[in-house]
């Protein structure tokens, strides 16, 4: 069973750039019918989109953030990272990494079935 | 982009009752691509509903989604003590994810 865990530090200052780190265990990065995505809440908020990267390295990523962010994958440790730069109070959320799955014969898609506990980064 | 609206903003109802939660989308949406979840305080959300209206693995049928084009909803038929979330409408499509604001669905 597929299991997800985000990494990385609590606390960024202003400016900085936070960077969290996704483990997969359980199964691999590499598995056909898989992306790799993250998501973050605000304190109180909603869920909003981040960006997801497959393990070939393509990337998509939510427009408002776009310039700011980066993503790799690490085939090797089975892991997918995040950095997003200059960061401001507003950058504060609980993130999580999250497994999209779909069919890679029809296309259909089966959501986000997995997902990570969440890490919470302040920028302070 | 595609702007996914959710209503009620929160819905009061007590254990045994349905709750009928609607996830409306600003233009049309193929039904493939829509799904459910739940989240519960302090916890990440649960994937309920895949493809408007398969339940993922483990969700008790008294969840059940339906809906077409830009109407969705998610109906569960009795409401366990359990069931009190928030719950989020998403959509995928091959270069984004947008999600709804949420509905609660708190004990009355």
């Amino acid at each position: 069973q597929v299991q997800l865990q985000e990494s990385g530090p609590g606390l960024v200052k202003p400016s900085q750039t936070l960077s969290l780190t996704c483990t997969v265990s359980g199964g691999s990065l590499t598995s056909g019918g898989s992306f790799w995505t993250w998501i973050r809440q605000h304190p109180g908020k909603g869920l909003e989109w981040i960006g997801y990267i497959y393990f070939s390295g393509d990337t998509y990523y939510n427009p408002s953030l776009k310039s700011r962010i980066t993503t790799s994958v690490d085939t090797s440790k089975n892991q997918f990272s995040l950095n997003l730069t200059s960061v401001t109070a507003a950058d504060t959320a609980v993130y999580y990494c999250a497994r999209e799955s779909y069919d890679t014969l029809t296309g259909s898609y089966y959501g986000m079935d997995v997902w990570g506990q969440g890490t919470t980064v302040t920028v302070s | 982009e595609i702007v996914l609206t959710q209503s009620p903003g929160t819905l009061s109802l007590s254990p045994g009752e349905r709750a009928t939660l609607s996830c409306r989308a600003s233009q049309s949406v193929s039904t493939t691509y829509l799904a459910w979840y739940q989240q519960k305080p302090g916890q990440a959300p649960r994937l309920l509903i895949y493809g408007t209206s398969s339940r993922a693995t483990g969700i008790p049928d008294r969840f059940s989604g339906s809906g077409s084009r830009t109407d969705f909803t998610l109906t569960i038929t009795r409401l366990e003590p359990e069931d009190f979330a928030v719950y989020f409408c998403q959509h995928y499509d091959s270069s984004r994810t947008t999600f709804g604001q949420g509905t609660k669905v708190e004990i009355k």
